[in-house]
């Protein structure tokens, strides 16, 4: 059956470094993959989109990469702050879009 | 503000009951989602309707129905209500199908208390 994980339930990290996370998936062929942020009990807010046939592709302080070969994208916030602390979700795009659960990342001042 | 309207924001009844949530997409987008999130979990996929005609299903019980009405503007019906279907019920619409990357605007959700 078809999975989506984000292996970070939840990432603390120091503010002004990177934080990295991870979205894994099986037996998925996504045309293409989105990341969204979620603050508590508000709806989330797209951030990034990658399509398939792109490595890599930034805004700002994010970065994107997807293999699909690998199956996997990771996202990236650099110069981290505590303003970026949210549930970070990514989502598969293809005949339908799911989600995964989320990592839920603490940058601490 | 994603353009996103879904009401009720807040509602409280008990089981067995049956509850409509309602939600407006933004100006323009044709297909709507209906999600389901439950305390710490991750968005779980229902429904999906695209110009009126449902498009993709997800993990929707048979409790549960949906539809989207001519003026875009699509309800989920939730009925025999159980103490498990107490979530966060979110509606996103997006530009797919009208030349849109497929990027999702969420409403604020309608919050379903089940008591």
């Amino acid at each position: 059956s078809q999975k989506i994980e984000q292996n970070s339930e939840a990432l603390n990290i120091q503010e002004g470094k990177t934080a990295t996370l991870t979205c894994n998936y099986t037996n998925y062929s996504p045309a293409y993959l989105q990341w969204y942020r979620q603050d508590p009990g508000r709806g989330p807010v797209f951030l990034l989109l990658i399509r398939e046939n792109e490595k890599e592709k930034r805004k700002e302080r994010l970065k994107v990469t997807f293999d699909t070969t690998l199956k996997q994208s990771l996202f990236h916030i650099t110069a981290s702050q505590p303003a970026d602390s949210a549930t970070y979700l990514c989502a598969l795009v293809g005949e339908d879009m799911r989600f995964g659960a989320g990592t839920r990342l603490t940058v601490k001042p | 503000d994603s353009g996103v309207t879904q009401t009720p924001k807040h509602l409280i009844t008990a089981t067995g009951q049956r509850v409509t949530l309602r939600c407006s997409p933004r100006s323009g987008d044709l297909s709507v989602y209906w999600y389901q999130q439950s305390l710490d979990q991750g968005l779980q996929f229902l429904i999906q309707y695209y110009n009126g005609e449902e498009r993709a299903k997800g993990n929707i019980l048979e409790r549960f129905s949906a539809q989207q009405f001519p003026d875009l503007h699509s309800e989920l019906n939730l009925s025999s209500l159980e103490l498990g279907d107490s979530a966060l019920y979110f509606c996103a619409s997006s530009a797919y199908g009208t030349g849109g990357t497929g990027e999702l605007f969420f409403g604020e959700g309608s919050r379903l208390t089940v008591l």
